[in-house]
């Protein structure tokens, strides 16, 4: 099945950072979905990207298939950013599952 | 519009034990899929149901099972509890109009799981 693999696993950025979050994955897909975990546990959906880029605010996110990687930009950071950003991507096989990478932990300090 | 809710929020069981969780997906979602999520594996597929039939299956052993109503609410049971159970689970919602890979998903907040 697909592999998902994530960079960096920690961030630390003071507010007003940028960052970029990256998602490797092994195989080509046709669905690629970026999610926010908050401290509560909740997964919100933040992009389905499966190429191209789209925006929402101070998120962006962009999706090259032909080179298996997708970006998630955070643009001057705030504390409600802090939590886990997750990747996911159909698992391949004709299984009808989202394969999640490990994730990024985002600390954004006041 | 409501989002996809789970109940209960917390649950303590002993091993040996079964547990029944509920999930009501968002007004208008038929696709509900059940994921657990641990610190050491992550989020992993446990099944996913459309139109109360069982669609797609994960690699999880059969004391883990689930139904859909014809309201599209869905339960999961995890019978004989074991410690390694301990998770929070989470169910998310989709129109189901086709494959749920092509659809956003929408999770709940999860029912944190503790098996002593």
């Amino acid at each position: 099945g697909i592999q998902v693999e994530q960079s960096p696993p920690d961030l630390i950025l003071q507010e007003g950072a940028n960052s970029t979050l990256r998602c490797n994955f092994s195989d080509s897909v046709n669905n690629l979905q970026w999610f926010h975990q908050n401290p509560w546990g909740q997964l919100i959906n933040l992009f389905y990207i499966p190429s191209g880029t789209k925006q929402n605010g101070r998120l962006s996110a962009t999706t090259v298939a032909t080179e298996r990687y997708s970006l998630l930009y955070i643009s001057s950071s705030q504390t409600t950013d802090s939590g886990v950003y997750f990747c996911a991507a159909p698992g391949g096989g004709g299984s009808e599952k989202l394969v999640f990478g490990k994730g990024t932990k985002l600390t954004v300090n006041p | 519009k409501a989002g996809v809710t789970q109940t209960p929020r917390y649950l303590i069981k002993t091993r040996g034990q079964q547990v029944t969780l509920s999930c009501s997906p968002i007004s208008g979602h038929r696709s509900v899929s059940w994921y657990q999520q641990t610190p050491g594996q992550g989020l992993q597929f446990l099944f996913e149901y459309f139109s109360e039939t069982q669609r797609n299956k994960g690699n999880f052993p059969g004391r883990f099972s689930g139904r859909q109503f014809s309201n599209s609410r869905s339960e999961m049971n995890v019978s004989t509890l074991e410690l390694g159970d301990s998770a929070l689970y989470l169910c998310a919602s989709s129109f189901g109009q086709g494959s749920p890979l092509n659809e956003k998903l929408f999770f709940g907040s999860g029912t944190q799981l503790s098996v002593l």
